[in-house]
């Protein structure tokens, strides 16, 4: 069956890099777009962008662009999200979503909890 | 960016009644396909969210009957027919037309 499978919650101090990772398992990794969602509880849900897998092409959303990088391993089947020159604003709970039909997404993954804090 | 706005942002229900939430675009979602990329997506306390309604009518799999989706353009819909306990968490509509992809507020459904 299809999964999602993210690494674990990360604690950084502000001014520092993180990568999050994301490995798809009970597909054919390369088929699907990987998107990645951030959940705060002021913001709720914003859409950060996604990847293609099979080309390495990236779209990101403005307030994400510059800061954070998408990038995928094709031969591990893994997506990654690195994000740089945290701030405390940026704790968050960070989900990747394989996406369907270029409409939705049909299978999250489980979150990874990124905590910035001095 | 298109902007998803729900309503109501909070919604106590009383189990085996009806409930709905409206999600409003700034831009029509309907595709010159003929489709809405409209979606709906619940997250439970604890979970991650998951897929309800994609295309603004069509129920994913596994998802009960009791949920329902409808509308197209600008003015969306999700109806539960009968809530249950496990229906609380909350609820966000998401918009696929184009990027970015954006969310409504979410409507935190809980029991009366």
């Amino acid at each position: 069956q299809v999964q999602m499978v993210q690494s674990g919650a990360e604690v950084t101090k502000p001014g520092a890099s993180v990568k999050v990772s994301c490995k798809a398992a009970g597909y054919t990794f390369s088929d699907y777009y990987i998107h990645w969602i951030q959940l705060t509880p002021g913001q709720g849900l914003e859409w950060m962008g996604w990847i293609n897998p099979h080309s390495g092409d990236t779209n990101y959303a403005q307030k994400f662009q510059g800061w954070v990088t998408l990038t995928r391993d094709t031969s591990i089947s893994t997506a990654h999200m690195e994000l740089s020159r945290l701030k405390p604003d940026d704790t968050a709970v960070y989900y990747c979503a394989r996406e369907k039909q270029a409409a939705y997404f049909d299978y999250w993954g489980q979150g990874t909890l990124v905590t910035v804090s001095s | 960016d298109i902007v998803m706005t729900q309503s109501p942002l909070s919604l106590p229900v009383t189990p085996g009644e009806p409930a709905s939430i409206s999600c409003r675009s700034t831009q029509s979602l309907l595709h010159s396909n003929g489709n809405n990329y409209l979606g709906w997506y619940l997250q439970k306390p604890g979970q991650s969210p998951h897929l309800l309604i994609y295309l603004a009518s069509n129920r994913a799999s596994g998802v009960s009957d009791r949920f329902s989706g409808s509308g197209s353009g600008t003015d969306f819909i999700l109806k539960i027919s009968r809530v249950e306990a496990e229906d609380v968490g909350v609820y966000y509509c998401m918009q696929a037309l184009e990027t970015p992809w954006t969310f409504g507020q979410g409507t935190k459904v809980e029991i009366k």
